[in-house]
């Protein structure tokens, strides 16, 4: 149980495109939803947190119009980067809970050219 | 100092070998604590949580001391398979919803 599948995998687009990715719970209906950014050989860092019908509460640093986050149902959460730029590029990752532990996607790995 | 730090290794160890990792966190809130597995270039999966009386699953062992704020995990009869980054990660109830604050990982590699 407690499923989450990330889509795309994988992404490579020019510079100043905009990309989606999706983040689903396939199992449970997760009442948060999280999106991390993963440099190489960094940690893991918090972006946004996400409940559903509600705005998303960003970190510090993060540009909410830079990153746009939808989450729309229990089950789905989405990720807009806008006019990406090559220092965009990195490892996304979503996570999902309903009131327990987080359960992380597969990751898109976004690469901006 | 950081909130969550961790040794980032490499850990280079023979099969067979018992292997420990501690992890440490500033935040003397912290409620919840966690051990991540993550694979090269994959999502980290959740290892084990972490409770205040210690538990085990298997090979793997987790301990958590509140009073010098860090948490081990301790790996036996280490495994090829074992060979990961391993992530810390905690929770406090002011963050809301289980956010998670985590380390940088120790990397772990056995070897035949």
């Amino acid at each position: 149980g407690a499923v989450v599948s990330q889509h795309p995998s994988w992404v490579i687009c020019k510079s100043g495109t905009s990309v989606k990715i999706e983040c689903r719970s396939l199992d449970f209906q997760a009442t948060t939803m999280f999106w991390y950014r993963q440099f190489p050989k960094q940690s893991l860092m918090l972006m946004a947190t996400s409940n559903e019908g509600s705005k998303a509460t960003y970190e510090q640093g993060v540009e909410k119009d830079k990153f746009l986050i939808n989450h729309a149902s229990l089950t789905l959460s989405t990720l807009t980067v806008t006019s990406a730029h090559p220092e965009d590029s990195s490892f996304y990752i979503c996570s999902a809970s309903d009131t327990g532990p987080q359960h992380f996607g597969d990751g898109t790995r976004l690469s901006i050219l | 100092r950081k909130e969550v730090e961790q040794d980032p290794g490499p850990f280079n160890v023979p099969e067979g070998a018992t292997v420990a990792f501690n992890c440490t966190y500033s935040n003397s809130a912290s409620q919840s604590f966690f051990w991540y597995r993550q694979d090269c270039r994959k999502e980290p999966k959740l290892l084990m949580s972490v409770y205040s009386s210690g538990n085990e699953d298997g090979r793997f062992t987790a301990q958590l001391n509140r009073a010098s704020q860090y948490i081990s995990l301790l790996i036996r009869d280490s495994k090829l398979s074992d060979s990961a980054t391993y992530l810390c990660a905690v929770s406090y109830s002011g963050a809301g919803s289980y956010q998670l604050t985590f380390g940088k990982g120790t990397k772990l590699s056995v070897i035949p």
